[in-house]
């Protein structure tokens, strides 16, 4: 069972800075990798696919990286509505299907 | 516009049943798999289920397997949670989501709370 890791656990940042988040599988992945933004009350939304993809309507601030084992979600410029909890998460691509999530990084405003 | 609309959760006692509704809209129904992912409150994100765009394939997290049951309609574009034998740690807003690869969109979540 592939096992995500994601730090830190909580990012203090001020609008404006850059937000590096990452997210680190206990094997490979190979690029199946998402990232998922959730607000307070709010169904999780889609950022990255496939490592370094954006999903529709995401705005490029958002931007992934990495493959195989470790991989980065920067945001270029905080923007207020960007502070949420960011998910990372591995789908396996044979089976048995499933879907693994990280724990989570809190980005709160400092 | 893609639109998932869960329902059926509330109120249940240990070792009950319930069963979730999904309801589809927007896109062809038919074309894509989908999962049911649950949250506990305050806690991250679980898969707990899976099944193809035409039945035939399905899989459960270890967490459910033997108690839950997914189903679909695809004449309805509904997606179903049978859950039997509910434990106080099935407590979560379950949310119905899409999958295309990743899960490219979720419904708005429908909260179970198992307790006495």
């Amino acid at each position: 069972e592939i096992v995500l890791t994601q730090s830190p656990a909580t990012l203090s940042l001020s609008p404006g800075e850059r937000a590096t988040l990452s997210c680190r599988a206990s094997q490979s992945v190979s690029s199946y990798l998402a990232w998922y933004q959730q607000k307070p009350g709010q169904a999780p939304r889609l950022l990255i696919y496939d490592a370094s993809n954006r999903a529709t309507g995401i705005p490029a601030r958002f931007s992934g990286s990495g493959s195989g084992t470790d991989f980065t979600l920067t945001i270029s410029s905080l923007e207020p509505e960007d502070f949420a909890v960011y998910y990372c998460q591995q789908r396996s691509n044979w089976p048995p299907i499933r879907f693994t999530f990280g724990p989570g990084t809190k980005v709160d405003i400092k | 516009e893609v639109q998932l609309v869960e329902s059926g959760g509330g109120l249940v006692q240990p070792g009950g049943s319930l069963r979730l509704s999904c309801a589809a809209s927007g896109f062809t129904f038919s074309s894509y798999s989908m999962n049911w992912v649950r949250q506990a409150p305050g806690k991250g994100l679980e898969w707990v289920s899976y099944i193809s765009s035409s039945s035939s394939t399905i899989y459960y997290a270890d967490s459910v397997k033997g108690r839950f049951t997914i189903s679909r309609d695809n004449a309805k574009n509904s997606l179903y949670l049978q859950m039997n034998s509910l434990r106080a740690e099935d407590t979560a807003v379950y949310y119905c989501a899409r999958a295309y690869g990743d899960i490219d969109y979720w419904g708005q979540g429908t909260l179970v709370t198992v307790s006495s």
